[in-house]
């Protein structure tokens, strides 16, 4: 079955620790994303990648890395200088452009730093 | 960005038809209207999205009125799977943008047995 796997589904960390949080596509899509959803809030989005070897950031990127070596990978790394790191990190790829356009969701990984 | 408005909240009955409403006054004409839904501790899911003409999928049905300022997410049959966020994001195919998407807070849906 094709998807988006992120993996793992819970993580724990202490303060002041990276953490890469991995992120997997079989669609063959050329774009991926990286979004950060909060209690009761929708989803922003951190970083996203058009192509291989390139990405920009989204609208709350402080404090996180990425890269896109592989076309099927996006992994995003959770740094120390990120203030508030504990959320749920949601990975999405899309397909199509203008009228013909879907983005599609992996499970999420629920990221709680202490 | 155009904004979306929706409500908060909204309750329904299983098996009665729901009719979920976004405003978005200031769509421009290149806006697509998208809507996605979230169940609970899960990734958002596609749902439907249109331009200007009504549209219909297995899943649900947009209704988007004339002057494009408003459109209605018709669940026809709601089950209880169907409890979930729902989420209206316009998206301006002249700006690419790598195909991001802007999510609001998206209105919750309970579904009463």
């Amino acid at each position: 079955d094709g998807g988006i796997t992120q993996s793992p589904k819970y993580l724990f960390r202490k303060e002041g620790q990276n953490v890469t949080l991995s992120c997997e596509q079989n669609l063959n899509h050329d774009a991926m994303y990286w979004y950060r959803q909060d209690p009761g809030q929708g989803l922003r989005l951190i970083y996203y990648s058009q192509i291989v070897n390139d990405f920009q950031k989204g609208d709350i990127a402080e404090g996180y890395s990425v890269s896109r070596e592989k076309k099927e990978s996006f992994p995003l790394t959770v740094t120390s200088a990120q203030k508030n790191p504990t959320a749920f990190y949601l990975c999405a790829s899309s397909i199509g452009t203008g009228a013909s356009y879907e983005q599609y969701f992996g499970p999420g990984t629920r990221l709680t730093v202490t | 960005d155009a904004k979306t408005t929706q409500p908060n909240s909204m309750e329904s009955n299983e098996e009665e038809p729901v009719h979920l409403p976004c405003n978005h006054s200031t769509i421009s004409g290149t806006d697509y209207i998208h809507w996605y839904r979230q169940l609970p501790s899960q990734g958002p899911e596609y749902v439907i999205h249109g331009l200007t003409s009504n549209v219909n999928n297995r899943m649900a049905s947009l209704a988007i009125a004339e002057d494009r300022k408003s459109s209605t997410l018709i669940l026809h049959r709601a089950t209880l799977r169907d409890a979930a966020v729902y989420y209206c994001i316009l998206r301006d195919v002249r700006y690419n943008q790598g195909g991001k998407l802007i999510f609001g807070q998206g209105t919750e849906l309970s579904v009463k047995p």
